[in-house]
């Protein structure tokens, strides 16, 4: 397994603003991904972080509104940007260990508001 | 047709009872089938993988119905300490993907 810290836990943002979510992980690992659960919802995945490259993001999800950074195989970030109401969500980062992403281990969750 | 179903609950049952989820899937290429467990306001973590030939983990058995395309999950003996939400997932390697299901609420009484 992996610990994973992610932070902020929680935030309340004002709308048409940007928050930045972390995720540091214990070890290397080579898939880190960010996903949303909006409430009552399933888990919904937004992007694989790539190291190195540009995040891949899933139908949806675009980078202009949701920029993910990977500098390294440990961290990454996710930015919510121009937030709007509909952005309140729970934001997770999550990672895999096996070398496949059936195994996933989470983040704490971010819980977002925005007003 | 949802990718992946579950019956929302809450299921309410009394401590020391059996219950039972079942969560249907609709793509028939999937390969991997894995039950996580979220408590509120929590995120989720892998409860147990679940194989064709079915797998007993303690109290918890869950089990594959391919023909039928259904995993199902039975927690004995409940205790108090189960109550959380019930996350059916689902991986298709043709599109490396995982699917989560919305999840069964289970909540263990008294």
């Amino acid at each position: 397994s992996a610990v994973i810290s992610q932070k902020p836990s929680r935030d309340i943002c004002q709308r048409g603003t940007s928050l930045t979510i972390q995720c540091q992980v214990d070890s290397q690992v080579t898939m880190m991904f960010w996903y949303r659960q909006q409430p009552g919802q399933s888990l919904t995945l937004i992007a694989t972080a790539n190291q190195g490259s540009e995040a891949t993001y899933e139908s949806g999800f675009v980078i202009d509104k949701f920029p993910i950074s990977r500098p390294n195989l440990t961290f990454s970030t996710l930015t919510v940007s121009n937030m709007s109401p509909e952005d309140s969500s729970i934001y997770l980062c999550s990672v895999a260990t096996m070398g496949t992403n059936e195994k996933l281990f989470f983040g704490s969750g971010t819980q977002l508001s925005v007003l | 047709r949802k990718e992946v179903e579950q019956d929302p609950g809450p299921f309410n049952v009394p401590e020391g009872a059996t219950v039972a989820f079942n969560c249907t899937y609709s793509n028939s290429a999937s390969q991997s089938f894995f039950w996580y467990r979220q408590d509120c306001r929590k995120e989720p973590k892998l409860l147990m993988s679940v194989y064709s030939s079915g797998n007993e983990d303690g109290r918890f058995t869950a089990q594959l119905n391919r023909a039928s395309q259904y995993i199902s999950l039975l927690i004995r003996d409940s205790k108090l300490s189960d109550s959380a939400t019930y996350l059916c997932v689902v991986f298709t390697g043709g599109g490396n993907k995982l699917t989560f299901g919305t999840g069964t609420q289970l909540k263990v009484e008294l």
